[in-house]
């Protein structure tokens, strides 16, 4: 069965750090790989996404993403984070028959 | 994403009410999703259904929750009875139905059961 692994639940960084939020998903299909993020209080937005071409993917606000097929990975990363990217991140895949599945998030904490 | 709306965002019911929780897709999407967020557990899937007709509710739990998508109006996801174990976040999600194409969430329903 197809599933999504978020292996950090939550990602303490020191602003202006650089962070690595970390998805591996397991799939014997292609998939196409999503990265969304969640305010608090508020509904999920799309980051980037992967459908293909370049394995590397720049998304809004700074991020991107790489796509690492032999290792099943679409790991995101930002080289400076801001107070204002505390949220909650949520890796996704899409399958053939369209069903989106979602890891189970990770929270990041941006220190002063 | 605003274009999914959601109704009403907050909703409390008390043990054994129904809850009727409301999903108005983006315009032009046909496919609609429906995700559980509890504390703690990140998004869970529930249900995923193109107009009249659901496509697989193995996320759905098996009595009590029934989800529908007419010809005509939105989306409706139905709890029956409901117990505190229901409170949660649901949100509702559309696409168009193409798998290049992302998904667009609403604002999410916040149900509390007391």
């Amino acid at each position: 069965a197809q599933s999504v692994t978020q292996l950090d639940s939550q990602v303490p960084v020191f602003e202006e750090a650089p962070v690595e939020l970390r998805c591996n998903y397991s799939s014997s299909v292609s998939v196409y790989l999503f990265w969304y993020v969640q305010y608090p209080n508020q509904g999920l937005q799309l980051l980037l996404k992967y459908l293909s071409g370049s394995t590397l993917v720049k998304g809004i606000n700074g991020f991107e993403a790489e796509f690492n097929k032999s290792q099943t990975s679409f790991h995101l990363r930002k080289p400076s984070v801001h107070i204002s990217d505390t949220a909650e991140y949520f890796c996704a895949v899409s399958l053939v028959d369209d069903k989106i599945i979602f890891g189970k998030g990770t929270r990041l904490h941006i220190l002063p | 994403n605003a274009g999914v709306m959601q109704n009403p965002r907050h909703l409390v019911r008390r043990r054994g009410q129904e809850a009727r929780l409301r999903c108005s897709p983006m315009k032009g999407h046909s496919h609609v999703y429906w995700y559980r967020q509890l504390p703690e557990e990140g998004l869970k899937f529930m249900v995923y259904l193109q107009k009249e007709n659901i496509i697989d509710e193995s996320g759905m739990p098996k009595e009590r929750f029934s989800a529908e998508f007419p010809k005509e109006g939105p989306s409706i996801l139905r709890i029956q009875q409901v117990v505190r174990g229901d409170s949660a976040a649901y949100f509702c999600a559309s696409s168009g139905g193409q798998r290049n194409t992302e998904a667009f969430f609403g604002q999410g329903t916040r149900l509390t059961v007391v």
